[in-house]
């Protein structure tokens, strides 16, 4: 069974633009969450999508965005980048059959802020 | 305090010994409990996950969960260079969640 994919694998964008970030999750799979990794801060959730609704929700500001599709993949995406938005940005896939269900990364969009 | 907490090392080992990577967490309701490796530059991969008391094993790992005490474990025997990464930690809390919290991880180090 063909792992999560995270399209694009790098970025490089200047502060003030818009980024999309976008999440193929496992066959079957219809929960995909987002997380935000530096070396500062760590895993930091983003945002879970369940059925093209967002169901939870971290503290990260209102220029975080996310969607889901009927197909389960996902798009996340940041307006007015900041430079402190430099960072890894994984998502993980899960079945969420259950509160223990295993979440399953996918590669990572590496985004550079300039 | 931090809901999950791990000792950031590194913990370095020789290589053959047992690495002991432990954890800690702050919701005596937690139900699921995750070992996720991940190695520099890389994206986290999950190793093993454990949800009763006791020890669970696969292969060279094995989780070990106590939940009176609030803490769980991951040991890896026999010890390779190639386990070098950071290891972390996540925890469910149950109750309605379906995300874990993840603690900082643990690097490891294993020397020839």
């Amino acid at each position: 069974k063909a792992g999560v994919t995270q399209t694009p694998r790098y970025l490089i964008k200047t502060r003030g633009q818009q980024v999309t970030l976008s999440c193929s999750p496992i066959s079957g799979h219809r929960s995909v969450s987002w997380y935000q990794q530096t070396p500062g801060q760590g895993l930091q959730f983003l945002f879970e999508y369940f059925s093209e609704t967002q169901r939870n929700k971290g503290n990260f500001p209102g220029r975080f965005s996310g969607r889901q599709f009927s197909n389960s993949r996902s798009e996340m995406n940041v307006s007015t980048l900041e430079l402190g938005d430099s960072a890894l940005y994984l998502c993980a896939s899960s079945t969420r059959l259950a509160e223990g269900s295993e979440q399953f990364f996918g590669p990572g969009t590496r985004l550079t802020v300039l | 305090q931090k809901e999950v907490e791990q000792n950031s090392g590194p913990l370095s080992v020789p290589e053959g010994a047992i690495a002991s990577l432990n954890c800690t967490y702050s919701d005596r309701g937690s139900q699921s409990f995750f070992w996720y490796r991940q190695y520099s530059g890389k994206s986290p991969e999950l190793i093993m996950s454990i949800y009763s008391n006791g020890d669970k094993e696969d292969g060279r790992f094995t989780a070990q969960l106590n939940k009176a005490s609030q803490y769980v474990s991951l040991l890896i025997r026999d010890s390779q260079p190639s386990d070098s990464a950071t290891y972390l930690c996540a925890v469910n809390r149950g109750g309605g969640s379906y995300i874990p919290t993840f603690g900082r991880g643990t690097s490891l180090i294993v020397h020839p």
